[in-house]
């Protein structure tokens, strides 16, 4: 089946600095990619919506000159966090979609970012 | 605006005892209905999808049953198991690649041994 990879699981960076987190569909071509950040106990909220070679579609209230998005090619995307605070502190997941007529969603693992 | 409602929050069941979380979803133009299993600290994973065109569709224990003209739709869980324990969410799309995938407020099951 489709599978998603997404590092790192974890990070702990400081506060002012930038993290990326990768995220890589290693069997199919991923022509949409979303990014979704998730609370303790809530659902996921998405964050923005990319397809490859596009600039990267950001949801109502989301900075994109915080959360920096890049989807170069059909098999990568990156989310970077510029000048973290403890505030983004959260669970960040991706999630990447084949083409027009795909139906299904693949989900990856998941990073747990902290900025202390 | 919530376009998929999810209930209940959150949900104690009996180990052998069925497990039911139920849905519905305002959009008539959705034609995707996936529901997502995740454990703590990991992303979702996909546990059965359905699409409009099929009332029912079961896969091992899980079940999830479909009512277009209500807008409802729920999964099953047979002969739960601890192991089943687990947040659950419902969620809904329409076809194409950038169309977003809208997610319920999820259910939280836990199946006593």
């Amino acid at each position: 089946g489709a599978v998603v990879s997404q590092h790192p699981s974890r990070v702990i960076c400081k506060s002012g600095t930038s993290v990326k987190i990768e995220c890589r569909s290693l069997d199919f071509q991923a022509t949409t990619m979303f990014w979704y950040r998730q609370f303790p106990k809530k659902s996921l909220m998405l964050m923005a919506t990319s397809n490859e070679g596009s600039k990267a579609t950001y949801e109502q209230g989301v900075e994109k000159d915080k959360f920096l998005i890049n989807h170069a090619s059909l098999t990568l995307s990156t989310l970077t966090v510029t000048s973290a605070h403890p505030e983004d502190s959260s669970f960040y997941i991706c999630s990447a979609r084949a083409g027009a007529g795909a139906y299904g969603y693949t989900f990856g693992s998941g990073t747990r970012l902290t900025v202390v | 605006q919530q376009q998929v409602k999810q209930s209940p929050q959150s949900l104690i069941v009996q180990k052998g005892g069925i497990s039911i979380i139920n849905c519905a979803y305002e959009n008539t133009a959705f034609d995707y209905f996936p529901w997502y299993q995740q454990f703590p600290g990991k992303g979702p994973a996909l546990l059965i999808a359905i699409r409009p065109d099929v009332s029912e569709k079961k896969e091992g224990r899980f079940t999830i049953s479909f009512n277009k003209s209500a807008k409802q739709f729920s999964l099953h869980i047979m002969d739960s198991q601890p192991g089943d324990s687990a947040t659950y969410f419902c969620a809904a799309s329409k076809r194409g690649g950038s169309e977003k995938l809208v997610f319920g407020k999820g259910t939280k099951l836990t199946v006593n041994p």
